[in-house]
């Protein structure tokens, strides 16, 4: 299972802060690796970006360098930091989960979300 | 960058109609193309991965087609439970893209 927790809300000009809680399954494990996506009220999903077992990144290029990503393993959680938000950032932030194996199952497993309202 | 686009954005069907949604690639993605169902407060779920296997517990009436840079998400037998917005993704690399979405609806 996948848990999101987030601040609800952000002034503009300061910094996003979301953490994907991971139960039943070990960010260390290489068979799969976690994922970021939104969706702005009204518009559709929107790829954020990919972390994965060994801390490697890919990012949405769109997001101009304000999006990080990270792993704290003891704790089993990811993370996205977004710089310099403004109102177009206001979405819910989903955590998700992609099976990397012979066989990749894109996004299989979802968090509830989390609604991050910038003003 | 690769650009997905789907078609309709939306459309409106009797119950137990067939309904196909196309999703249209820039470029040739292979089969790297995920359906995903989205209901209103609800979370995505995964309904079809390299553009034709089903996932699991997802009833047979969702079928995907397709290869290359054109495919399809057929529902047959549409159900009233089917009501939600349809996305196409692409995971043949980076960027991951999604589609525009098609809402359907119960005429």
């Amino acid at each position: 299972q996948l848990q999101e927790s987030g601040p609800g809300r952000v002034n503009p000009s300061e910094t996003l802060a979301v953490t994907c809680s991971v139960s039943g399954g070990s960010l260390r494990s290489s068979s799969y690796f976690w994922s970021w996506i939104r969706q702005s009220p009204g518009k559709g999903l929107e790829w954020i970006g990919n972390v994965y077992y060994n801390g490697r990144t890919d990012y949405n290029a769109s997001l101009q360098s304000r999006a990080t990503i990270s792993l704290d393993t003891s704790k089993n959680e990811f993370s996205l930091s977004l710089t310099s938000v403004t109102v177009a950032d206001t979405a819910v932030y989903f955590c998700a989960r992609t099976i990397d194996a012979y066989v990749m199952v894109p996004l299989d497993i979802w968090g509830q979300g989390t609604l991050v309202t910038v003003s | 960058d690769i650009q997905l686009t789907q078609s309709p954005s939306s459309l409106s069907a009797s119950l137990g109609a067939r309904v196909t949604i196309t999703c249209r690639a820039s470029q040739d993605i292979s089969t790297y193309l995920a359906w995903y169902q989205h209901k209103p407060g609800k979370v995505p779920k995964i309904l079809i991965y390299t553009a034709s296997t089903r996932q699991s517990g997802v009833p047979s009436r969702f079928s995907g087609g397709g290869f290359g840079t054109d495919f399809t998400l057929t529902i047959n037998s549409l159900q009233p439970e089917d009501v939600a917005t349809y996305y196409c993704l692409k995971y043949d690399g980076v960027p991951r893209t999604f589609g525009q979405g098609t809402k359907v609806e119960i005429k």
